[in-house]
């Protein structure tokens, strides 16, 4: 089946450590993104490639990196500058032809600060 | 910058009544609208999308939503609600640079 697989489902970070979370697609989608989720908050872009080895810096990019090596894969490195790492992130990526300009989710990967 | 507001956070309703989450957007210019639907520690599910055309969209799981240009908005409505509709609803919008912009969410909640 088609679809963006993110992993893991649930992180448990240290304090001072960088994680990695993981975004494969295989709709053979341009452009890939990464959302930090908060509660009552809504959705806030971090970062957001628009082709391979290209990306543009999102709403919220202090304390995160990225990398488009290859056309499916997007991840997110949580690095140990992102003061309150604690989140929901979600991973999507962007179909610019026949469905029309439509955003697609992953399941998204929990990550805890402990 | 383009943004989306979501009139109201929390929305309760009881089983089998009518429902409206309502949604405005900031530009007067082309814009692609969308309804999103997130339940609990899942991602986002496409329930419908404006792209142009007929300004009544209907989506998934008996959803409907109206783009109305003048008024900037884009609320969703369903007829009947089920228990099963109990998550929480994300109205976005991409225009220009072609980041999708999410609204703050509205959380549905059906009593029986």
């Amino acid at each position: 089946d088609g679809g963006i697989t993110q992993s893991p489902k649930y992180l448990f970070r240290k304090e001072g450590q960088n994680v990695t979370l993981s975004c494969e697609q295989n709709l053979n989608h341009d452009a890939m993104y990464w959302y930090r989720q908060d509660p009552g908050q809504g959705l806030r872009l971090i970062y957001y490639s628009q082709i391979v080895n290209d990306f543009q810096k999102g709403d919220i990019a202090e304390g995160y990196s990225v990398s488009r090596e290859k056309k499916e894969s997007f991840p997110l490195t949580v690095t140990s500058a992102q003061k309150n790492p604690t989140a929901f992130y979600l991973c999507a990526s962007r179909d610019r032809g026949h469905s029309g300009n439509t955003i697609y989710f992953g399941e998204g990967s929990w990550l805890t600060v402990v | 910058a383009q943004s989306v507001t979501q009139l109201d956070s929390q929305v309760p309703v009881f089983e089998e009544a009518p429902v409206e989450l309502r949604c405005n957007y900031s530009s007067s210019v082309s814009v692609y609208l969308f309804w999103y639907v997130q339940y609990p520690n899942q991602g986002l599910q496409l329930l419908l999308k404006y792209l142009s055309g007929s300004t009544l969209v209907k989506g998934i799981n008996g959803f409907e939503a109206e783009f109305n240009k003048s008024q900037t908005s884009f609320h969703l409505r369903k007829p009947s609600v089920h228990i099963s509709d109990t998550a929480e609803y994300f109205c976005a919008v991409i225009q220009g640079a072609q980041k999708l912009v999410f609204g703050q969410g509205t959380r549905l909640t059906i009593n029986p």
